[in-house]
């Protein structure tokens, strides 16, 4: 079985540039999760989808958002970009949402 | 902000020697989780534990859950170089249990 796909692995722009990552789960698994990863905060939870709703919702303001489509497969999107938002997103998938995660291998963003 | 705290943050050891992480939570939880993540690479599931008091066993890591159910620890016996990398805590939380990280303990072995 494939494992769950991020893309792209590595992404860099600009302050007030909007940016778009997509993640493919395990295929069958129907809960995706998001995650910022930063060396000063850690592992910060962004949002979860399942079956296209989105059921989770962490500290995160406006401009991060997210979808889920009916593959299941998920895409996040960060408007108005901040060099603060400069962090490695990844994404969690799992069967039903209350399994432990299988991770992607992140996509780094960096903003200059 | 976090709720789940790990200590220490960093832990530097001789390959050979022990090393323990601990977690702790503001709240009772329902499970706990643990994860590894490599330098480089993206957190990996070690294991879940769920009894209160539980203990469990892989090779030479032990975990252990809280009679509380608001702590845990894993304990790493003779570390080698391949335990290099941080890891994580993680449990449930709210009522739609989103997962939340502990703030994890990076682990580095000198050969």
């Amino acid at each position: 079985k494939a494992g769950v796909t991020q893309t792209p692995r590595y992404l860099i722009k600009t302050r007030g540039q909007q940016v778009t990552l997509s993640c493919s789960p395990i295929s069958g698994h129907r809960s995706v999760s998001w995650y910022q990863q930063t060396p000063g905060q850690g592992l910060q939870f962004l949002f979860e989808y399942f079956s296209e709703t989105q059921r989770n919702k962490g500290n995160f303001p406006g401009r991060f958002s997210g979808r889920q489509f009916s593959n299941s497969r998920s895409e996040m999107n960060v408007s108005t970009l901040e060099l603060g938002d400069s962090a490695l997103y990844l994404c969690a998938s799992s069967l039903h949402g209350d399994e432990p995660l299988h991770f992607g291998n992140g996509t780094r963003l960096t903003v200059t | 902000g976090q709720q789940v705290m790990q200590i220490p943050q960093y832990q530097h050891v001789q390959e050979g020697e022990d090393f323990t992480t601990y977690c702790n939570s503001s709240t009772t939880l329902s499970n706990i989780q643990w994860y590894k993540q490599r330098p480089g690479g993206h957190p990996v599931f070690l294991i879940q534990l769920v009894k209160s008091g539980e203990v469990k066993k892989q090779k030479r890591l032990t975990f252990q859950f809280g009679e509380a159910k608001k702590n845990s620890s894993l304990h790493i016996t003779a570390t080698q170089t391949t335990d290099v990398g941080t890891y994580f805590c993680a449990g449930p939380r709210g009522a739609t249990n989103k997962l939340i990280f502990g703030t994890g303990t990076l682990l580095a072995v000198q050969p």
